[in-house]
């Protein structure tokens, strides 16, 4: 059975600072695994996917996350924090592209 | 390209009512996927469907039902509605099987609220 854990319920970070948000999972096959964002009142937006391609994956507003078998990790960072970064992200694993589970999320807070 | 759609936005039920939520899938994509959001919660996925047949469930009772249509929209219904069942209901849609798309987009949400 597949199954997510996101380390931190809440990080907070300075803004101009670096992001990292951690996830593990635990998965019986080769994990698909996602970010997704949500911002409050709107709908869940992808950052970014691995599907056993490059472990180094890039995503949207510059974020990107590495994959680490060894560590079964998928670990999201972000170079320097916006403010517009401040919202809730979740890590996702998939099962087979027809099972995805979620992370409990973690609330980014970006101080000014 | 129109993203993936949901009606009604809220809806207020009494416990133990019958209740229908609606998706409409992103344009291209064949398979739509269910979600319940508690609050303070991440979403849990509750079924998908691919050409009209469910593809996939995870661990909600059989109240819980759906349908997919030929245009690929979606109804997901519960039956017996509890107070638990309260919560925010997402629908997302993605390429499905053999598209190499698996990443799946979110619609706004229904959020129900039982009584």
């Amino acid at each position: 059975a597949q199954s997510v854990t996101q380390l931190d319920s809440h990080v907070s970070v300075s803004e101009g600072t670096p992001v990292l948000l951690r996830c593990n999972y635990s998965s019986s096959y080769s994990p698909s695994l996602f970010w997704y964002v949500q911002h409050p009142n709107k709908g869940l937006q992808l950052l970014l996917k691995y599907t056993s391609a490059a472990t180094l994956v890039k995503g949207i507003n510059g974020f990107e996350a590495e994959f680490k078998k060894s560590e079964t990790s998928f670990h999201l960072t972000k170079p320097s924090a916006h403010m517009s970064d401040a919202a809730e992200y979740f890590c996702v694993v998939g099962e087979n592209f027809n099972k995805f589970y979620f992370g409990s999320g973690t609330k980014l807070n970006v101080k000014p | 390209e129109t993203g993936v759609t949901q009606s009604p936005t809220h809806l207020i039920k009494t416990r133990g009512q019958q209740v229908t939520l609606r998706c409409s899938s992103q344009s291209g994509h064949n398979t739509v996927s269910w979600y319940q959001q508690a609050l303070g919660q991440g979403p849990q996925f509750i079924f998908q469907y691919y050409r009209e047949e469910e593809n996939g469930r995870g661990n909600f009772p059989p109240r819980f039902s759906g349908l997919q249509f030929p245009n690929y929209s979606s109804e997901l219904n519960v039956n017996a509605l509890e107070l638990d069942d309260s919560a925010l209901y997402l629908c997302a849609s993605s390429g499905g099987p053999g598209t190499g798309t698996i990443e799946q987009y979110f619609g706004p949400g229904t959020r129900l609220t039982v009584t």
